[in-house]
């Protein structure tokens, strides 16, 4: 079964410092790989997503995040942060099959200090 | 990109009592609908999977008598939470398969 660990689970920032927010993921087979990010009392946005190509995605809002398939890690990074980027980020994994659900990561909450 | 509008956006009701809660594509045809709740501080799980004129799929854990689901059209699907009780209190989310992995915005259920 497909499991996802983000290992952080409160990030805290000042602003203008960069962050890498950590994503490992455990599937065999060919994955899609996903970063949403859930402001306070808002819904799920997609920042990025990567299915193939480019190990390296660039998102909405400044974010990018690396493939590392030998590591089985999806990182999301952001050189420097804004404190209206204070929210929750999920990573999330999908097999490449299709029509499949989404398995989410426990999340980390990211809070950005002025 | 597409878009999914689920309501309500919050209730809160009595133990007991029935929620029914809709999800609907607004601009697409969704044949498969995941239906996932988010209890706090964790992640989404998925619930079930509801497929447009059939039967939903359960994740293990999740009772089917409870969690009601209905996808009669390609446009809407339901999550009916029957008899809740405080435990089921959360956050239920839904997202089709189509529409390019969106969400609903979600409702938050207290039961009280």
């Amino acid at each position: 079964a497909q499991s996802v660990s983000q290992h952080n689970h409160h990030v805290i920032l000042s602003e203008a410092a960069s962050l890498e927010l950590g994503c490992n993921y455990s599937y065999g087979g060919t994955v899609n790989l996903f970063w949403y990010v859930q402001y306070p009392g808002q819904h799920l946005q997609l920042l990025l997503k990567y299915f193939s190509g480019d190990p390296l995605v660039k998102g909405i809002k400044g974010f990018e995040a690396e493939f590392i398939k030998s590591k089985f890690s999806f990182n999301l990074r952001k050189p420097s942060v804004q404190w209206s980027d204070t929210a929750e980020y999920f990573c999330a994994v999908m097999s490449y099959s299709g029509n499949t659900p989404l398995v989410f990561g426990k999340g980390t909450r990211l809070s950005v200090i002025a | 990109g597409a878009v999914v509008s689920q309501h309500p956006s919050w209730v809160i009701c009595k133990s007991g009592t029935s929620v029914k809660i809709e999800c609907r594509s607004l601009d697409f045809q969704a044949t498969t609908m995941f239906w996932y709740r988010q209890f706090p501080k964790q992640s989404l799980m998925l619930m079930a999977t509801s497929n447009e004129g059939s039967k939903a799929t359960y994740e293990q854990g999740v009772e089917k008598d409870k969690f009601l689901i209905n996808h009669a059209s390609l446009t809407l699907s339901t999550l009916t939470v029957t008899s809740a009780h405080p435990e089921d209190s959360s956050f239920y989310i839904c997202s089709p398969s189509q529409g390019g992995y969106t969400f609903g915005s979600g409702t938050r259920l207290t039961v009280v």
